[in-house]
């Protein structure tokens, strides 16, 4: 089946440094690959996604590259600010043999400082 | 609110009530998810929509789960006979499109926070 695993958390960096937060996934298909963010007090909501491989996503600063070859999709941003605090969740979905439904990895933690 | 709205947003049962919780998807939304995530971790799959039809239950961990869309809108999660492991997050989201053949994004409600006591 498929599945996700990524990076443990908790991160905690300084303002402005840079951020890497690994997922690997397994899956049977041809997976689109997604980065959600959860904060404090709010609902799951999309950050960015990827549906082949080679494919950039990019939204707010952040980018991850789906790789194939090592089935990978990290999620980097190059300096990170106070506000970007929250929880991050890769997920992957693969319309084609589960009709969309996610597999989401156990979320990472992220706490920046001023 | 054109968002995903669930209620209630916290519930508190004591062991062996029932409870049911409610999803508004996105008006137009064709495809609805139930998720439940237990504290800690990512949100697991529970049971897939299309339209009234429900596809897909594989996720749900038990008989004392059932899910309904009767007109293909505003969806309803009951728990029977609840119990401590039954407590999490439970978590709706729709998206637009059917599932199949199209990479769609899914718009997530704030979740309804189930504690079991």
């Amino acid at each position: 089946g498929n599945s996700v695993t990524q990076m443990e958390g908790p991160v905690t960096l300084s303002e402005e440094a840079f951020l890497t937060i690994n997922c690997t996934y397994t899956a049977t298909g041809y997976p689109s690959l997604f980065w959600y963010v959860q904060y404090p007090g709010e609902g799951l909501q999309l950050l960015l996604k990827a549906t082949k491989a080679d494919d950039k996503g990019s939204n707010k600063g952040f980018e991850a590259t789906y790789r194939k070859e090592t089935t990978s999709f990290h999620l980097e941003k190059g300096s990170v600010q106070v506000s970007d605090s929250a929880v991050y969740f890769c997920a992957l979905s693969d319309p084609r043999t589960n009709a969309g439904k996610s597999t989401f990895g156990d979320g990472t933690t992220l706490t920046v400082k001023p | 609110g054109a968002g995903v709205s669930q209620s209630p947003r916290y519930k508190v049962a004591k062991r062996g009530q029932d409870v049911a919780l409610r999803c508004d998807p996105i008006s137009g939304h064709v495809s609805l998810f139930w998720y439940q995530q237990a504290l800690g971790q990512g949100p697991e799959f529970l049971t897939y929509f299309q339209n009234e039809a429900q596809l897909d239950k594989s996720g749900l961990p038990s008989d004392r789960f059932f899910a309904e869309r009767p007109e293909g809108s505003v969806s309803t999660l009951k728990i029977q006979r609840t119990q401590q492991e039954d407590s999490a997050v439970y978590l709706c989201a729709s998206s637009l499109r059917r599932g199949l053949s199209t990479v769609n994004e899914q718009f997530f409600g704030p979740g309804t926070r189930l504690t079991v006591l």
